[in-house]
């Protein structure tokens, strides 16, 4: 079946502009996850959506960094602007219900020039 | 900080198992063990995970220790695409209060080799 999908799956982008990452998760999955990967380093989580609740930013590094979920669908990451230590893999994982197993999805290098 | 421990890489040779420690000596009775891995240049593939009992699917076995503070995945025939980070994750499953999100630490490189 359809897993977790991403695009794109590669963004180049200057120092300073705005960018926007999508996610489509499993169907009839309601929760679902940022998380950002830096070259050479571990998984950092960044927030996560579940059903109506309100979401868990916590791991948002900063102001700049947004998301949005529509109902139990497509999310978008925003990064407004785009700084060099933002550059990354951004991955995205949903899952049948908040903390059962994770599924994830191929990821979206980001890369801020 | 993850709550788990694990050697920074191993080797194994193709066609035997590979088994690979992790150690949560602060495990809680309510949190699972979970392995997960990644690729390279893919996001990360759920194994298996496990309370306190052995578990057992297509992909591994997962034995955990009695007192729950350390546990093994195995694989059984290692492949060249078994090659890869493993990550062992320990977390509650149910709503008791704690993160959704996983918390990765930094993993096995497990490296198969012909």
């Amino acid at each position: 079946g359809a897993g977790v999908s991403q695009s794109p799956s590669n963004k180049v982008t200057e120092k300073g502009k705005d960018v926007e990452l999508r996610c489509d998760p499993i169907s009839g999955h309601t929760a679902l996850y940022w998380y950002r990967q830096r070259l050479g380093q571990g998984l950092e989580f960044l927030i996560y959506f579940q059903g109506n609740s309100a979401p868990d930013k916590s791991g948002l590094p900063s102001d700049r960094f947004s998301a949005e979920r529509t109902g139990e669908s497509v999310s978008t990451l925003t990064i407004q602007r785009t700084q060099q230590e933002d550059s990354a893999v951004y991955l995205c994982a949903s899952s049948l219900r908040l903390y059962n197993e994770q599924f994830f999805g191929p990821g979206t290098r980001l890369t801020v020039l | 900080d993850a709550k788990t421990t694990q050697p920074p890489s191993m080797d194994c040779a193709e066609g035997r198992a590979a088994n690979l420690p992790c150690n949560h000596s602060t495990i809680s009775g309510n949190e699972y063990v979970y392995w997960y891995r990644q690729i390279h240049s893919q996001g990360p593939q759920y194994i298996i995970h496990g309370l306190k009992n052995n578990e057992t699917n297509e992909m591994a076995s997962l034995i955990i220790t009695e007192d729950r503070k350390s546990s093994t995945l195995i694989l059984p025939h290692a492949t060249l695409r078994d090659t890869a980070v493993y990550y062992c994750i320990v977390r509650v499953t149910g709503y008791g209060g704690s993160q959704g999100n996983l918390i990765f630490g930094k993993g096995t490189k497990l490296s198969v080799k012909p």
